[in-house]
């Protein structure tokens, strides 16, 4: 059973370009999160979304940043005019949404350098 | 915020027991307890949950008061690969914004030779 699988791992990006990073769920979970995790700082939630619903986006930034979870296909999350500041790792996690276990886990991570 | 409260950074010997303390005074009735953990440069790792009486797994054993006001991470046999900042959060198991992981800043386990 394959796990929440996330790509690029590693992503260049010149100021102003934008940045893509998408994340597959675990078989069987129709809920994707966000986190962000700045260099030597702790992991702040961004969005959380159900397919093509956005359940929660209390942590995202009000501009540039973007979330999708399509019917079909992963979910995207999207940088726009990326800038220094955005050059963090950048974590998915998934959860099946329901049931007593509705265990959260995560991948290994997209890191962003933004030069 | 977080609503966990944990201390820094511990220390424990290889091979020896490591009991990481949280404390979770607010938690509500409905709320579970989860750990993860973080290794360097990976992504958080599920070790265990629990909502009212310990659990035991593979990894790790939680034992949560009889109060839920906090609860005890126990790694068995820690060994050098347990080195990680681990994360104590309270959180509703079913879906819905309440369902988020909120992260502290957890507690930094070195496990020395």
């Amino acid at each position: 059973n394959a796990g929440v699988m996330q790509n690029p791992r590693h992503l260049v990006r010149r100021r102003g370009q934008e940045a893509r990073l998408r994340c597959s769920p675990m078989k069987g979970h129709s809920h994707v999160y966000w986190y962000r995790q700045l260099p030597e700082e702790g992991l702040k939630f961004m969005v959380y979304l159900q397919k093509e619903n956005i359940i929660d986006e209390s942590g995202m930034p009000k501009e540039r940043f973007s979330a999708e979870f399509p019917k079909e296909g992963p979910s995207i999350l999207r940088i726009q005019q990326v800038v220094r500041g955005d050059s963090a790792a950048y974590f998915c996690a998934s959860s099946p949404g329901f049931g007593t276990g509705n265990t959260i886990y995560f991948g290994e991570g997209s890191w962003l350098t933004v030069v | 915020d977080a609503k966990t409260t944990q201390p820094p950074s511990m220390d424990c010997a290889e091979g020896r027991a490591a009991n990481l303390p949280c404390n979770h005074s607010t938690i509500s009735g409905n709320e579970y307890v989860y750990w993860y953990r973080q290794i360097h440069s990976q992504g958080p790792q599920y070790i265990i949950h629990g909502l009212k009486n310990n659990e035991t797994n593979e990894m790790a054993s939680l034992i949560i008061t009889e109060d839920r006001k906090s609860s005890t991470l126990i790694l068995p046999h820690a060994t050098l690969r347990d080195t990680a900042v681990y994360y104590c959060i309270v959180r509703v198991n079913y879906g819905g914004s309440q369902g988020n992981l909120i992260f502290g800043k957890g507690t930094k386990l070195s496990v020395k030779p």
